[in-house]
């Protein structure tokens, strides 16, 4: 079966400092993969999502980045963090070319507060 | 890309049907609907999923008309426990190429 790990899953950090979120998909390959950033009590909101190795989408601009160095494997990164990054960061995951019954699955989520 | 809408809140009594009804308005042929549940802390999680017409499985109902331009989530007989964020989500799951936005979600309440 599929399963989707997420780490770390609680982060405070300094503003300035980088971050690096870690996300990594077993038992299926070529999956889409997407960040979400979830502000309390808001909604979720696409940071970015992939297609492929190396293959990344931007949805909003900000000073986060992503990279997918390999096909089960999603990283969110930030050279210097702001206070308006702190939020829930979810990883998630999709399979292509299937119709009915495809879903998209959550990590478990990362709390990240900056300070 | 297909946007939708959705009531920002709604409140209910224990052991009433609750209907969330969702606008898409331009969604795609290929489009499908998908309606999740949140929880605080918690990833969303799937409900139900539909194209057209009517899908039912053991936790809701997905109500889709002809033109597929609105579709409504119906829970039978909620508890305590379904009060949570209900997202409807509208995209391309054949291809895959479209990115997956979900809207703002409808946050319902259950009352005792």
């Amino acid at each position: 079966s599929q399963t989707i790990h997420q780490w770390p899953a609680t982060l405070v950090q300094p503003v300035g400092s980088p971050l690096s979120l870690e996300c990594t998909v077993e038992g299926t390959s070529n999956p889409n993969l997407y960040w979400y950033r979830q502000a309390a009590g808001r909604g979720l909101q696409l940071l970015f999502y992939s297609v492929g190795i190396g293959q990344i989408s931007s949805e909003v601009p900000q000073n986060l980045s992503a990279s997918r160095p390999q096909d089960r494997q999603f990283i969110l990164s930030s050279k210097k963090l702001l206070l308006s990054d702190s939020g829930f960061y979810l990883c998630a995951w999709s399979v292509r070319g299937t119709a009915s019954g495809n879903t998209i699955y959550f990590g478990e989520g990362s709390w990240l507060t900056v300070v | 890309l297909a946007k939708t809408t959705q009531p920002i809140s709604m409140d209910s009594y224990e052991g009433q049907e609750v209907n969330i009804t969702c606008s898409h308005n331009n969604i795609a042929t290929n489009d499908y609907i998908t309606w999740y549940q949140q929880f605080p802390s918690q990833g969303p999680r799937f409900i139900i999923q539909g194209y057209k017409t009517k899908v039912t499985n053991e936790v809701a109902s997905l109500f889709i008309p002809a033109d597929r331009k609105s579709s409504t989530l119906s829970l039978p007989r909620v508890s305590l426990s379904d009060t949570a964020v209900y997202y409807c989500l509208v995209g391309d799951l054949i291809s895959g190429n479209t990115p997956l936005v979900f809207g703002k979600g409808t946050r319902l309440s259950v009352i005792a």
